[in-house]
């Protein structure tokens, strides 16, 4: 499974666009790239998937470069509700192997 | 959260006992999935299943059983084998492994808090 590496904190004022990146250089063809947020005392939530190039939905984006070595997670004008810890996760569309959970970044967004 | 459930939410357990913890999930998902979280970690994963009647150990199974009766459910045992076993389980689902175009998107039940006093 390609290891991913990403920042253990960032912090944002309310109302900026904060973007998580993540390193994946060992990323293989067959790969997704997937981004998961995380609530204290609560399951991790599907935000983000994407394959290359760029990924939008209603929550966030997701940019791929070419290389595939690492992706960035986009929030836009992030509130106080996104403070929560994000994982990054890489791993192919069969799913015969789990998926891997790192520590994740956690992000505190400020008043 | 998704239509997985987990039970019960907090659950306490004296040193030495057996534990049972829920999930259950009505998304027909053939796969499922056992995580123990410490505070300020990631998830590690206990056990898997991607089949009902078949299993497989995650990457910390010592102290831990599981049972793939039906395809909804799939309880995690705490053993008393288990010599750390106070932590927050997840358990999740995804679709069917290996089915083209299939992404392995897991989806998360609410958790268990488990404390061993």
């Amino acid at each position: 499974l390609a290891k991913t590496t990403q920042p253990i904190s960032m912090d944002s004022y309310e109302g900026q666009e904060v973007n998580i990146t993540c390193s994946h250089n060992n990323i293989a063809t067959n790969d997704y790239i997937t981004w998961y947020q995380q609530f204290p005392s609560q399951g991790p939530r599907f935000i983000i998937q994407g394959y290359k190039t760029k990924v939008t939905n209603e929550v966030a984006s997701l940019f791929i470069p070419a290389d595939r070595k690492s992706s960035t997670l986009s929030l836009p004008r992030v509130s106080l509700s996104d403070t929560a810890v994000y994982y990054c996760l890489v791993g192919d569309s069969s799913g015969n192997t789990p998926l891997v959970f790192g520590k994740g970044t956690r992000l505190s967004v400020i008043a | 959260d998704g239509g997985i459930t987990q039970s019960p939410k907090y659950l306490f357990r004296k040193e030495g006992q057996n534990v049972t913890l829920s999930c259950e999930q009505n998304l027909n998902h053939d796969a499922m999935y056992w995580y123990r979280q410490d505070p300020g970690q990631g998830l590690r994963l206990i056990y898997y299943s991607q089949i009902v009647n078949d299993f497989q150990k995650g990457d910390i199974a010592e102290g831990y059983s599981v049972s793939r009766e039906k395809k909804e459910s799939f309880p995690l045992t705490v053993t008393s084998a288990q010599k750390n076993p106070t932590a927050f389980y997840l358990c999740a689902s995804s679709r069917s492994p290996g089915l083209a175009g299939v992404r392995n998107t897991q989806y998360f039940g609410p958790g268990t808090r488990l404390t061993v006093l």
